[in-house]
């Protein structure tokens, strides 16, 4: 089992729409957790930074962290065409050390 | 605003030739790393490297070799290269802590 997981879609909404984007991971020890997004053939850039479980929001983007499932959530809402990108997870267990990363989602939203 | 500035963008390499990728960074950032991003696998840690003078391999060290040069520089050498190391590469940095890394634009390498 990879310690990240991260269903690669694609997922296509209309604009205006309410996204869900998940992670699921192995590693309880995780404790940092990352939303980065990258459009096409660009470096990712980050998103979102949440330290253990809760909720953080960001105008239209919620980062949800569940550490009891041990699952992770970006929330977008009233997506617009500008929101289609990859979005990526990306955790890691101890301050400093390297992030592990999810596949990435790419997210298609249609005016 | 440079940021992480990556070059060369393009590169197209024969089997068995060597090269470098170079990334440079003007944060004054601590941390700097090499991934590499293929479809379906997502980003990889090749190498890594804590503060100046140090370095430890990632998850496909490989065929591959880095250098932090300094603090700001950080280099990836493909000895021999393969078609295997297809891919597109991406540095990155971070400063003491745990932030988020700025990634670098990327430099799309094919071996032919």
């Amino acid at each position: 089992q990879k310690e990240v997981e991260q269903d690669p879609g694609p997922l296509s909404v209309p604009e205006g729409a309410i996204v869900s984007l998940n992670c699921t991971y192995s590693n309880s020890a995780f404790q940092y957790f990352m939303w980065y997004r990258q459009y096409s053939r660009k470096g990712p850039e980050l998103l979102m930074y949440t330290y253990s479980s809760g909720n953080k929001e960001d105008g239209r983007f919620t980062a949800q962290v569940d550490k009891s499932s041990k699952y992770i959530s970006l929330f977008i809402r009233d997506s617009q065409p500008s929101d289609s990108a990859t979005y990526l997870c990306a955790m890691n267990h101890q301050a400093g050390t390297a992030l592990i990363f999810g596949k990435g989602t790419t997210l298609s939203v249609s005016s | 605003n440079a940021g992480v500035t990556q070059t060369p963008k393009f590169q197209v390499l024969k089997t068995g030739q060597s090269m470098t990728l170079q990334c440079a960074q003007d944060m004054n950032h601590n941390s700097m790393y090499w991934y590499r991003q293929d479809p379906g696998m997502g980003l990889r840690l090749i190498y890594y490297s804590a503060s100046e003078g140090t370095t430890d391999k990632g998850e496909v060290p490989n065929g591959y070799n880095v250098s932090r040069l300094n603090k700001r520089e950080f280099s990836l050498r493909l000895e021999s290269a393969a078609p295997s190391q297809t891919s597109v590469y991406f540095c990155a940095s971070r400063p003491t802590g745990n932030y988020g890394y700025t990634f670098g634009s990327g430099t799309r390498l094919t071996v032919v």
